[in-house]
């Protein structure tokens, strides 16, 4: 069955960057694309971007266009989002997402990563 | 950008009564509207997508409406079960270049 499967939580001191990977399982990696959207303590669902794995074509949310870089290894059915320049307010629950069949909504979720930024 | 609003951001009603939630797009986004629902600890669960199409596995009493206006939406639960009550988010995933906006959530609460 469809499984996104993420990386471990990590912690990371402001200004450094943190890499999150999410491995596909269960259906063909190139044929979706994926989100990335987070979640911070206590607050609402943030979308940040998409990555073609077929292209790697990316968009990103016109706020992290600068800090993010959305990556894909066709050889291991995996996709990673790179945050640079991290400060406190990305701690959050980082999420990645396939699109749907019949549209650009997310259908399959990963387990979320937690990525704390702190001093 | 469009801006996603949600109403009520708290909805308190008894299990076994109907819950309405409202989406509102500050432009029109067609059809391409999808409801999700978040249980606290849990990754977000698609519901509807496409304004009223239930996802795979969703129970038939989740229903999904638009005014046909393209811009203001409806999530109905009917019959409340316990395993209802959590956060309910609406996303728009009309814009292009992609920039697929959320709401900022109802919580569905028990009265």
């Amino acid at each position: 069955q469809v499984q996104l499967v993420q990386s471990g939580a990590e912690v990371k001191k402001p200004g450094a960057s943190v890499k999150v990977s999410c491995k596909a399982f269960g259906y063909t990696f190139t044929r979706y694309e994926v989100h990335w959207v987070r979640q911070a303590p206590g607050q609402g669902l943030e979308w940040m971007g998409i990555i073609n794995p077929r292209d790697v074509r990316t968009n990103y949310a016109p706020k992290f266009q600068d800090r993010v870089t959305m990556t894909g290894d066709t050889s291991t059915d995996t996709v990673h989002m790179e945050l640079s320049s991290l400060r406190s307010e990305d701690t959050a629950v980082y999420y990645c997402a396939r699109v749907g069949d019949y549209g650009d909504y997310h259908d399959f979720w990963g387990q979320g990563t937690l990525v704390t930024v702190s001093s | 950008e469009i801006v996603m609003t949600q109403s009520p951001a708290t909805l308190s009603v008894s299990p076994g009564d109907r819950a309405t939630l409202s989406c509102r797009a500050s432009q029109y986004i067609n059809t391409n509207l999808a409801w999700y629902q978040q249980k606290p600890g849990q990754a977000p669960r698609l519901l509807i997508y496409g304004t009223s199409t239930r996802a795979t596995g969703v129970p038939a009493r989740f229903s999904g409406s638009g005014s046909g206006s393209g811009t203001e939406f409806t999530l109905t639960i009917s019959s409340l079960q316990s395993e209802d009550f959590a956060v309910y988010y609406c996303q728009q995933y009309n814009d292009w270049p992609p920039m697929y906006t959320f709401g900022q959530g109802t919580k569905l609460e028990i009265k």
